[in-house]
């Protein structure tokens, strides 16, 4: 079955540290996306990619980096640089560039600093 | 500037009732509009979709309607049960650019 993982499901980092969420797509996909889930706040862009090797900055892309080497696969990373990276992070693909064929979502990670 | 607004961030209904989730839109360019449900540490679903050219879709309980003049779309659910209980999302498309989401509404269904 096709679909988007997204691993770990939970994460837990030190302040100061970066970590790297992961994202990968077998629907053959070209955009992929990345969005951040705080309570109230509903789904916030961090990064968008429409096609390999080319991505974008969304509305809160501070302290994020990503990478689009492979189709597949889309990691963001949350540098030390992020003042509140604690959130739920989902990552989502759709076919083409653009909201007409709608998002495949991934179950999410959970990101906690401690 | 919030171009997708759900204005209600929580919504009970008795199971068996109607539930009604709206949405409000800014931009007049947007011409497809989707709702998805979200369940907690999960990531959201696809529900149910509106073209502008329509005014009305029907899905099962789901039903989407649209109105263009008001720049308002709501999502009826028919008759409720406790498994809607989620958050539901809005969100909205034009000219082949990204998708932009509400804030969210959450649903809670009491049997």
């Amino acid at each position: 079955d096709g679909g988007i993982t997204q691993s770990p499901k939970y994460l837990f980092r030190k302040e100061g540290q970066n970590v790297t969420l992961s994202c990968e797509q077998n629907l053959n996909h070209d955009a992929m996306y990345w969005y951040r889930q705080d309570p109230g706040q509903g789904l916030r862009l961090i990064y968008y990619s429409q096609i390999v090797n080319d991505f974008q900055k969304g509305d809160i892309a501070e302290g994020y980096s990503v990478s689009r080497e492979k189709k597949e696969s889309f990691p963001l990373t949350v540098t030390s640089a992020q003042k509140n990276p604690t959130a739920f992070y989902l990552c989502a693909s759709s076919p083409r560039q653009g909201g007409y064929h709608g998002y495949t979502f991934g179950s999410g990670t959970r990101l906690t600093v401690v | 500037d919030q171009q997708v607004k759900q204005n209600s961030p929580s919504l009970s209904v008795q199971e068996g009732r109607i539930s009604i989730l709206n949405c409000d839109y800014t931009n007049s360019m947007f011409d497809y509009f989707l709702w998805y449900k979200k369940y907690p540490a999960e990531g959201p679903t696809f529900l149910i979709s509106i073209s502008s050219i329509k005014d009305k879709n029907e899905d099962g309980r789901f039903t989407v309607f649209l109105n263009k003049s008001a720049k308002h779309l709501s999502l009826h659910i028919v008759p409720s049960q406790p498994g809607d209980s989620a958050v539901y999302f809005c969100a909205a498309t034009g000219y082949g650019n990204k998708l932009v989401f509400g804030a969210g509404t959450i649903l809670r269904v009491k049997s």
